[in-house]
């Protein structure tokens, strides 16, 4: 089956510094990919659709500039979370779109990032 | 606009016991439905997954799934639940290509001794 593959899976940031996490569809291509955040004990929250060479779509309340998306190819998608603070610390997780239309999402396996 | 209820919060079950959680979706037509199990701290990982066809599907790890399109429900079932199957299980809806999954909440599953 299509592999997901998520970096880092986990990190630990300074306050105020930047973090990366990359999300690579190894073995397809993925025109689409989704990145959803997700809080203890709770459901996977949208917040953006990436599309490979356009600008990602940002879901309502979520901030564009400090969460930057690129989709600059169609095997990898990246979030970089800005000037980090402890409310940013969650569990981020990145689906890729399947192939052949069915709407059928692989997913990483997920990012903790810890802000202190 | 689409949404996804799982009304059972925290389930707890005995182990061997049957197991059957609850997933009632809301939207126009038949969308694509899914049901994810979660471990803590880990990625997703696909049960099951209905497009079309047989009502009933079969799915990983002695799971199984049935759609009830008069009931808009797509309940996850299995006979006999082992220690391992407790984690979060997430019922989802697709309902074109490009779009995002829609998810439930999710539900607890606790096996007890």
């Amino acid at each position: 089956g299509a592999v997901v593959s998520q970096h880092p899976s986990w990190v630990i940031c300074k306050s105020g510094t930047s973090v990366k996490i990359e999300c690579r569809s190894l073995d397809f291509q993925a025109t689409t990919m989704f990145w959803y955040r997700q809080f203890p004990k709770q459901s996977l929250m949208l917040m953006a659709t990436s599309n490979e060479g356009s600008k990602a779509t940002y879901e309502q309340g979520v901030e564009k500039d400090k969460f930057l998306i690129n989709h600059a190819s169609l095997t990898l998608s990246t979030l970089t979370v800005t000037s980090a603070h402890p409310e940013d610390s969650s569990f981020y997780i990145c689906s890729a779109d399947g192939v052949g239309g069915k709407t059928e999402a692989f997913f990483g396996q997920g990012t903790r990032l810890t802000v202190v | 606009a689409q949404s996804v209820t799982q009304p059972d919060i925290h389930i707890t079950v005995s182990e061997g016991a049957s197991l059957e959680l609850r997933c009632n979706y809301s939207y126009g037509a038949t969308p694509y439905l899914f049901w994810y199990v979660q471990s803590p701290g880990q990625g997703l990982q696909l049960l099951l997954k209905y497009f079309s066809g047989d009502t009933l599907v079969q799915g990983i790890k002695g799971f199984e799934a049935e759609f009830k399109r008069s009931q808009s429900s797509f309940n996850l079932r299995k006979p006999s639940v082992h220690w391992s199957d407790a984690a979060e299980y997430f019922c989802a809806v697709g309902v074109q290509a490009g779009t995002a999954l829609i998810f439930g909440k999710g539900t607890t599953l606790s096996v007890s001794s």
